[in-house]
């Protein structure tokens, strides 16, 4: 398998613009998770899916930030309006299933928001 | 609240050293606790998971145990290389959720 694959791998945009982070988890795997590292917070879990189902979205920072995950094999993050504050590396991972299991990740998409 | 710790916050050492890492969380109801390593504008590579019924895993040149009721974790590394040149984090899992809670890294230097 390749892994799990994050697309675009680095994003240059203007603050108000759309922006679109996509991911493809390793197959046959239920869960996937999307987090957000930057200097001054570390790591943090933004929301994560089970089946295609989102399970909990409490790391979401606000509502300009939305997920979805259509189908077993495809998951967007997308954030509408950017900010400059929301510029950071966005990773996904997957994991067979959830708690007690290695999560895999992604190479990440690095997010610059002018 | 969980909060996960990790010192020293950047380490340089010598190749051929033994080093510990170290990891320190809050609350001791974790379900498990992960080692990552990351390399430079990389995603995070998992190198051991211990349960909370366990007290160690070794893989290779790399041992972790756990401590829940101090709330401490270290990953030991032995005879380091360059290679092992990376920023190491710890992560927990909580009791009842699936999210990983991580540490805030050790950033380290193997020179030859």
């Amino acid at each position: 398998d390749a892994g799990v694959i994050q697309s675009p791998r680095h994003e240059v945009t203007e603050m108000g613009q759309e922006v679109t982070l996509r991911c493809k988890p390793i197959s046959g795997h239920d869960y996937l998770f999307w987090y957000r590292q930057t200097m001054m917070r570390g790591l943090e879990l933004l929301i994560y899916f089970n089946n295609n189902v989102p399970i909990d979205d409490s790391g979401m920072p606000e509502d300009r930030f939305s997920a979805k995950m259509p189908n077993a094999s495809f998951s967007t993050l997308k954030i509408q309006p950017s900010e400059p504050r929301d510029s950071a590396v966005y990773f996904c991972a997957s994991s067979l299933s959830g708690t007690g299991e290695t999560q895999y990740f992604g190479p990440g998409t690095r997010l610059l928001v002018l | 609240k969980q909060e996960v710790t990790q010192i020293p916050a950047a380490l340089s050492v010598p190749e051929g050293e033994n080093l510990v890492l170290n990891c320190s969380f809050t609350d001791s109801a974790i379900y498990n606790l992960q080692w990552f390593r990351q390399d430079p504008g990389k995603g995070l590579t998992s190198l051991l998971l211990i349960q909370s019924s366990q007290r160690e895993q070794t893989s290779g040149r790399l041992n972790a145990s756990l401590d829940k009721s101090s709330g401490r974790s270290t990953l030991y590394i032995a005879a380091s290389q360059p290679g092992d040149s990376a920023t190491y984090l710890c992560a927990v899992i909580r009791w009842g959720t699936d999210k990983l809670i991580f540490g805030t890294g050790t950033r380290l230097q193997v020179f030859p």
